[in-house]
């Protein structure tokens, strides 16, 4: 039991190129999440999933567009990346009685 | 739009001593705050969660209190040790019955041995 993974562990783009982070959760969550954390600001959601099929906008999602491929994952894109958008990238799941959210191990990325 | 103010930002404490992180929040729809601890490098982790319903929950050295009419919930940490240091975010959920979560800024705490 994995819990959430997150690919890459880190990245350096160049300023207007894309890429896209992976997410997969194995605890049959239904709702997941992508958060960025910079330092001082906390964790601020970027985009929610709710279910399998449905995505829905957070507090920072301009520049980011999101995939919700499968019950298991769910991706975050960056079109032209920004320097920004430099900041560490944080996956999560939610899906049982308690509520917690669970969270991936980080992409920390660096736009230059 | 909805916030979450967390003070204070760093907290310095001796082995042993007690250590309290205070939130206040701003959507009274909110009925869910839960803790993370984050250590350097890592992710965040769950470490105790209060729902609107009950004023306190403990958990062995950790405890929550809950303040639902002046709109502040707090984080207190008994019996301090080094292994605590971290950085401790706490949140509040959206009033939209969602459980997206609104995260405050977090506070570094550090403890001396």
């Amino acid at each position: 039991n994995a819990g959430v993974t997150q690919t890459p562990k880190f990245q350096v783009l160049k300023t207007g190129q894309s890429m896209t982070l992976q997410c997969a959760q194995d605890m049959n969550h239904n709702s997941m999440y992508w958060y960025r954390q910079d330092p001082g600001m906390g964790l601020r959601l970027i985009y929610y999933s709710a279910s399998e099929g449905t995505t829905d906008k957070g507090e920072v999602p301009n520049g980011y567009n999101v995939s919700r491929l499968n019950k298991r994952e769910f991706s975050l894109r960056l079109e032209s990346a920004a320097p920004s958008q430099t900041s560490v990238y944080f996956c999560a799941s939610e899906g049982g009685h308690s509520y917690e959210q669970y969270f991936g191990p980080g992409t920390r990325l660096t736009v230059t | 739009g909805e916030n979450v103010e967390q003070h204070p930002s760093t907290l310095s404490v001796q082995e042993g001593d007690s250590a309290v992180i205070k939130c206040t929040y701003s959507d009274s729809a909110s009925n869910y705050f839960p803790w993370y601890k984050q250590e350097l490098g890592k992710r965040p982790q769950l470490i105790i969660d209060i729902r609107s319903n009950v004023g306190e929950k403990k958990d062995q050295r950790i405890a929550v209190t809950l303040n639902k009419t002046a709109k502040h919930f707090s984080l207190h940490i008994t019996e301090t040790q080094p292994e605590d240091s971290a950085v401790y975010f706490c949140a509040a959920s959206r009033g939209d019955s969602s459980y997206k979560l609104i995260f405050g800024s977090g506070t570094r705490l550090l403890v001396r041995p």
